[in-house]
């Protein structure tokens, strides 16, 4: 059981390049999300999903993009790097939107845009 | 809007002080109340959690009490150790997880 895996760990970017960064889980968790953690302002909200083929936008959106094909799999693209977008990202998974305590968070990818 | 307001880090004790972190909400209804650490390099974990008023969360000789009435939920230790060197953060949750801006512990041996 490898829990939350993202890849890659670090990660240097130009501005207006793209990537995707990736997550899986493999505990058959429902709830998926995406935070970005920045100095002193604690976790913030990108994107989640409530299960496979079905995602909604958090509270810092803009410019990412995800999709939720498969329950496992809920990958975090970067259309345009801007230098804005460094900062730390992680996912977590829990069974249920509402059942925190069953919350696994990923280790984390550390973004720069250069 | 929901919200969560911890105390300012860096907090540097000594081993074996006593810890307190302050944390308090603002919320409309009675939410869930949690803390999570984050140890370096790693993503958070949670640590405690407080599901209704008076509730005591307890974990790793950690406390917080979920108290209504001053619409806090402050994390405490008695004896603190170097290993819980990290950063706390407080939460709730009402349709989503709402974080704190987090507090970093430092614990000097």
């Amino acid at each position: 059981n490898a829990g939350v895996t993202q890849t890659p760990k670090f990660q240097v970017l130009k501005t207006g390049q793209s990537m995707t960064l990736q997550c899986a889980q493999d505990m058959n968790h429902e709830y998926m999300s995406w935070y970005r953690q920045d100095p002193g302002m604690g976790l913030r909200l990108i994107h989640y999903s409530v299960g496979a083929g079905i995602t909604d936008q958090g509270e810092v959106p803009n410019g990412y993009n995800v999709s939720r094909s498969t329950t496992e799999d809920f990958p975090l693209r970067l259309l345009s790097a801007a230098p804005s977008q460094t900062s730390v990202y992680f996912c977590a998974s829990s069974l249920s939107r509402w059942l925190p305590e069953t919350q696994y968070f990923g280790p984390g990818t550390r973004l720069l845009v250069l | 809007g929901n919200s969560v307001t911890q105390m300012e880090g860096p907090v540097t004790l000594s081993e074996e002080a006593f810890l307190t972190i302050n944390c308090t909400y603002t919320a409309t209804g009675y939410p869930s109340l949690f803390w999570y650490v984050q140890y370096p390099g790693e993503g958070l974990q949670l640590l405690l959690k407080a599901t209704k008023a008076d509730d005591k969360g307890s974990n790793k000789g950690f406390e917080a009490t979920y108290r209504k009435e001053t619409t806090s939920f402050h994390l405490e230790k008695g004896s603190v150790q170097v290993s819980d060197s990290a950063v706390y953060f407080c939460a709730l949750r009402d349709d989503k997880i709402i974080f704190g801006k987090g507090t970093r512990l430092h614990i000097l041996p």
